[in-house]
């Protein structure tokens, strides 16, 4: 069985950097019949795609974030990690990572708990 | 605002059938590109429900079941049961944005 978690620091700065990683367990990051993505939904609000990334480290943005986003992929550590740079308090949300899967029609069939990252000085 | 637009809430009492419908347009649903249904309980993850407009994972209760025409679709409950009470998320790809969208989500209420 796949588990994604997340992980990384729960505050961030107005317009500092903010990093997130997810670690994959119970199965490989590389296998062709998945990519990987990062959701993301603020308090009261609805979700929000945020990008992805194939293993061949090919990469797609939301193009309300593109500016900001960059996603990887660490294939030897099975993790994909999130930065998104020049934050502000309307960065403020629970940020989940998700595996999308072929199978499925490309759905996203397993998600992490999620993990809240607070803007704020 | 979203790509694909929800309505906000819907309810129903337990045993009755609720329908949650996805409005897009001809650049996403419209495009023939798939819709898939997410439930979400608040402080938990996401939960595939549909996939493919009118595919489920195992697991998950033929209660549930998708469907899509057009610009549209639809996810139907059916047999309400208290444990369904939750927000519930559209989402398909959009060729104009290269990119997934969601719709804004609908919380159900079993009343």
């Amino acid at each position: 069985q796949v588990h994604l978690q997340e992980s990384g620091p729960g505050l961030v700065k107005p317009s500092q950097t903010l990093s997130l990683t997810c670690t994959v367990s119970g199965g490989s990051i590389s296998s062709g019949n998945y990519y990987w993505s990062w959701v993301r939904q603020p308090a009261g609000k609805g979700l929000e795609w945020i990008g992805r990334i194939y293993t061949s480290g090919s990469t797609n943005y939301n193009p309300s974030l593109k500016s900001r986003v960059t996603i990887s992929v660490d294939t030897s550590k099975n993790q994909f990690s999130l930065k998104l740079s020049s934050v502000t308090a309307a960065d403020t949300a629970v940020y989940y990572c998700a595996r999308v899967s072929r199978i499925y029609s490309v759905a996203m069939d397993v998600w992490g708990q999620g993990t809240t990252v607070t803007v704020s000085s | 605002q979203s790509v694909l637009t929800q309505p906000p809430s819907v309810s129903g009492a337990p045993g009755q059938r609720v329908t949650i419908s996805c409005t897009g347009g001809s650049s996403n649903i419209g495009a023939d590109f798939d819709v898939h249904w997410y439930q979400h309980l608040p402080g938990t993850a996401p939960k595939l429900l549909i996939y493919g407009n009118n595919n489920r994972p195992s697991g998950v209760p033929d209660r549930f079941s998708g469907s899509k025409s057009g610009t549209s679709a639809s996810l139907a409950i059916t047999g309400l049961q208290a444990e369904d009470e939750a927000d519930y998320y559209c989402q398909s790809y959009d060729s104009s944005l290269s990119g997934v969208v969601f719709g804004g989500g609908t919380k159900l209420t079993v009343l």
